[in-house]
């Protein structure tokens, strides 16, 4: 299948720093990207969906101004954890899709902890 | 709404078959995916039906029923390495992935 980069694969960062993940298709081009968090035994929760070259759309409750999202290229997009805070603290799951109605491939995850 | 349910645990004995259930209502069908995820790690692809019927892939097959809204992931020949959550996520009119909250899958020697 195709492969998706996602890192860092874990960082702790300080409570009011902020944080910036990157995932990266690395053989195709993806239309649209995916950004889930993930709390301990919980399913996939999404945050947010890209599609490259415009503004990210935002699930009921994530805020926007917080989970910054740029879709800057095909191949890569990136999540900012802005001011982070404790309760942050999840594991953010990348995901992207070349077209829709294709399978959506996924990033190795990063874990965040906020200290 | 859009509703997506699957047991939340299952166990099963090394060697043996498991079938994990998954019953949709989504406003829209295109496509049911399985995925595996182990612990701390992020899901892996499986497999994909978009027509009714069952794919075989190894020792994983699945089934999909739309007219029953309905759709199994079949594991032969468990081995314990097959320990881990599998989701079930169907793409819906909008083409958004609807996840379900995953089964954990518990397999003993």
């Amino acid at each position: 299948g195709a492969v998706v980069s996602q890192h860092p694969s874990r960082v702790i960062c300080k409570s009011g720093t902020s944080v910036k993940i990157e995932c990266r298709s690395l053989d195709f081009q993806a239309t649209t990207m995916f950004w889930y968090r993930q709390f301990p035994k919980k399913s996939l929760m999404l945050m947010a969906t890209s599609n490259e070259g415009s503004k990210a759309t935002y699930e009921q409750g994530v805020e926007k101004d917080k989970f910054l999202i740029n879709h800057a290229s095909l191949t890569l997009s990136t999540l900012t954890v802005t001011s982070a805070h404790p309760e942050d603290s999840s594991f953010y799951i990348c995901s992207a899709r070349a077209f829709s109605g294709t399978e959506a491939f996924f990033g190795q995850g990063t874990r965040l902890t906020v200290v | 709404g859009q509703n997506i349910d699957q047991p939340t645990e299952m166990t099963a004995t090394e060697g043996a078959i498991v079938q994990i259930n998954c019953t949709y209502q989504t406003s829209g069908f295109n496509g049911l995916f399985w995925y595996q995820q182990h612990a701390g790690e992020a899901p892996t692809f499986l497999s994909y039906n978009v027509l009714d019927g069952l794919e075989e892939k190894g020792r994983f097959s699945s089934f999909l029923s739309r007219s029953k809204g309905y759709s199994y992931l079949l594991l032969k020949e468990l081995q314990m390495k097959d320990s881990a959550s599998y989701l079930c996520a169907v793409l819906d009119s909008n083409y958004q992935l609807i996840w379900g909250a995953g089964t954990k899958l518990i397999i003993k020697p």
